[in-house]
């Protein structure tokens, strides 16, 4: 069965510096990948995509992500975190068995002044 | 701009009486989700219409219902809301022939249980 495993629940960096948000996920096939962001009392807003090719893929807001097959790993990355980045940032793998998406627990990201 | 709505984005209702949540889009897209949020969890699947047909996850409970009257609009019933039953839901689309599987999320709508 698919699985995404974000093992960091929560993350503070400082206003500033870099960030690099974990996602390691478990399926069978090549994967469906997303990083979705959720602001505070907000729905969850796409920051970007894999499908195929390029296996580092740009974003909106200046996050980027690389598939590594060989880990089985989909990162986030951002080279200079800014105070409104605060918030829960959700990967997701597809399609499972329904169709649908797997989503990760979140990691709640905080950004220190 | 296209997008998705959510109305009203927040609900109180009181232990028992029935409320329903709405849900709308200009996207055209064919298939419509249903999201339960508790906090610091990810989004649980309810359930999903592929255009008119109903599919619903195994472990949704029964006091949960959908309907979609057309393209556009998809309602979330709860028949009889208990205290458990309070959180953020979420509506989603996604066009399945064009980008399979990215879904396009509104604002939720929190619902507080009295």
């Amino acid at each position: 069965a698919q699985s995404v495993t974000q093992p960091d629940i929560h993350i503070t960096v400082s206003e500033g510096a870099s960030l690099e948000l974990r996602c390691n996920y478990s399926y069978g096939a090549t994967p469906y990948l997303f990083w979705y962001v959720q602001s505070p009392g907000q729905g969850l807003q796409l920051l970007l995509k894999y499908f195929s090719g390029d296996t580092l893929v740009q974003g909106i807001k200046g996050f980027e992500a690389e598939f590594k097959r060989s880990q089985s790993s989909f990162n986030l990355r951002k080279p200079s975190v800014h105070w409104s980045d605060a918030a829960e940032y959700f990967c997701a793998v597809g399609p499972n068995a329904g169709n649908m998406l797997t989503f990760g627990g979140g990691t709640r990201l905080m950004v220190k002044p | 701009d296209a997008m998705v709505i959510q109305n009203p984005r927040y609900q109180v209702t009181q232990f028992g009486k029935p409320v329903t949540l709405s849900c709308s889009q200009t996207l055209n897209h064919n298939v419509m989700y249903w999201y339960q949020q508790k906090s610091s969890q990810a989004p649980k699947l309810l359930f999903h219409y592929y255009d008119k047909d109903f599919n619903n996850e195994a472990d949704t409970p029964d006091n949960f219902q959908s309907r979609r009257p057309n393209t556009s609009f998809c309602f979330l019933d709860i028949r009889s809301p208990g205290l458990g039953d309070a959180a953020m839901y979420l509506c989603a689309t996604s066009k399945v022939d064009r980008a399979p599987y990215e879904q396009y999320f509104g604002p939720g709508t929190r619902l507080t249980v009295t």
